[in-house]
């Protein structure tokens, strides 16, 4: 069945430094979604990508989805003890008309020494 | 205020015994998930809801069972909870089944001893 794939699936930075998690899709998407889960919490949305290439970004986030909507990335520049968490990367099964739910990939849990 | 709410926030229960977790949204969602997360394994999907009365099976619905009889509701139902149903659960809904934003509740943490 179609899979969600992420890496890496931890990453330790110091404080400061950038951060990179990918994701790979083994079919193509329709559209991505990337969460956030910090400790103790629950998933919650940040961005969702609908063009191929398209390019997002939210203050020191930037979101890219692959030219053949199949990869997306989330790059976190000078990260600081605020991004600590979870992220997951989610498309839905199906294509155009026929979406069906959510897959999550496994999630990179990244952590940040100050 | 929209939110997912879920009860209880914490179980601790003995293999065999009946529970329900419990789970509401307030923004009128037609589409509602439950998920369990577990080490290593990501988010799982267990049963999902596309609207009142249709459910149907995810990633991992055995030992579980979901009711829809109202659209605001999803219950989750372990009949006879096994230790192997220790976990974090999540219940979800978004707007429609596909490409919505999913607004999770605050989770619920289940030991079975």
């Amino acid at each position: 069945g179609q899979q969600v794939m992420q890496i890496p699936q931890y990453q330790h930075v110091q404080e400061g430094e950038d951060f990179t998690t990918y994701c790979n899709s083994s079919t193509t998407l329709s559209n991505i979604q990337w969460y956030k889960q910090r400790p103790g919490g629950h998933p919650v949305f940040l961005i969702q990508l609908v063009k191929s290439g398209e390019v997002k970004k939210q203050k020191r986030l930037t979101f890219q989805f692959g030219e053949a909507k199949k990869n997306s990335s989330l790059h976190i520049t000078a990260t600081q003890t605020t991004d600590v968490g979870t992220y997951f990367c989610a498309g839905p099964s199906g294509y155009g008309g026929s979406q069906g739910n959510l897959i999550f990939g496994k999630g990179t849990k990244l952590s940040v020494k100050p | 205020e929209a939110q997912v709410t879920q009860n209880p926030r914490y179980l601790i229960t003995v293999t065999g015994k009946k529970l329900t977790v419990t789970c509401s949204q307030n923004m009128n969602h037609e589409y509602m998930s439950w998920y369990r997360q577990d080490p290593g394994l990501g988010l799982r999907q267990i049963y999902y809801s596309m609207n009142v009365e249709v459910t149907d099976k995810g990633d991992v619905p055995e030992g579980y069972k979901v009711s829809r009889k109202e659209k605001r509701n999803f219950p989750l139902i372990l009949e006879s909870p096994s230790p192997n149903q220790t976990s974090l659960y999540f219940c979800a809904s978004s707007l429609r089944q596909g490409s919505y934003e999913q607004y999770f509740g605050p989770g619920t943490r289940l030991t079975v001893t």
